[in-house]
């Protein structure tokens, strides 16, 4: 089956922490995104890549740094400057940056 | 004032109603149009997808885009409490300047038996 997976499903971070959330996408897309949602807030765009070895910063960036080394793959870490890291985590992937986004079921961060 | 206006709800119908949800925008360079729907606790998935003007049936699902008063909607028929979820509008353009998506906040609607 084609599809975006994301792992964990839930990611505890301690303070002081960093932690990855992986996105694995088999449709052979060529764009990826990284969004965070947070109640009332809607979808907020924190890094993406439109092709391997490039990414640009969306509208949240700070506290968090993405690699993109293979079409298929675009981890996120939340860095220890995220100060606020408690969201829900959601991967999109599209064929290109014209096309329509599709999503993972997202990662939920919770903070200890 | 935000690019993306959307009510949140939360909005709620008996089953078999007519549901009409709304987005409206203010960046008149917008050309695509999508509605996603979210289920509690899941990514979003694709409903529909529409370019520039118009409307677009699947199904129970009517799209409605209507640029010159840069507004959208979504017409959900003979609603369903599978329906039950939040409605998420989405748009970017024009066709040289589409990195981004923009969503709107989301409406939650919630249909009873």
């Amino acid at each position: 089956d084609g599809g975006i997976t994301q792992s964990p499903k839930y990611l505890f971070r301690k303070e002081g922490q960093n932690v990855t959330l992986s996105c694995e996408q088999n449709l052979n897309h060529d764009a990826m995104y990284w969004y965070r949602q947070d109640p009332g807030q809607g979808l907020r765009l924190i890094y993406y890549s439109q092709i391997v070895n490039d990414f640009q910063k969306g509208d949240i960036a700070e506290g968090y740094s993405v690699s993109r080394e293979k079409k298929e793959s675009f981890p996120l870490t939340v860095t220890s400057a995220q100060k606020n890291p408690t969201a829900f985590y959601l991967c999109a992937s599209s064929i290109a940056a014209v096309e329509t986004q599709y999503f993972g079921p997202g990662t939920r961060l919770l903070v200890l | 004032q935000k690019e993306v206006e959307q009510d949140p709800g939360p909005l709620s119908v008996p089953e078999g109603a007519i549901v009409s949800l709304n987005c409206t925008y203010s960046n008149s360079a917008f050309q695509y149009f999508m509605w996603y729907r979210q289920y509690s606790r899941k990514g979003p998935e694709l409903l529909m997808y529409t370019y520039s003007s118009g409307n677009k049936e699947d199904g129970r699902f009517t799209a409605q885009v209507d640029k010159s008063s840069k507004y959208i909607s979504l017409f959900i028929r003979d609603s369903q409490p599978s329906d039950s979820a939040t409605y998420l509008c989405a748009m970017n353009g024009p066709s040289y300047n589409t990195d981004k998506l923009i969503f709107g906040t989301g409406t939650r609607l919630q249909v009873f038996p």
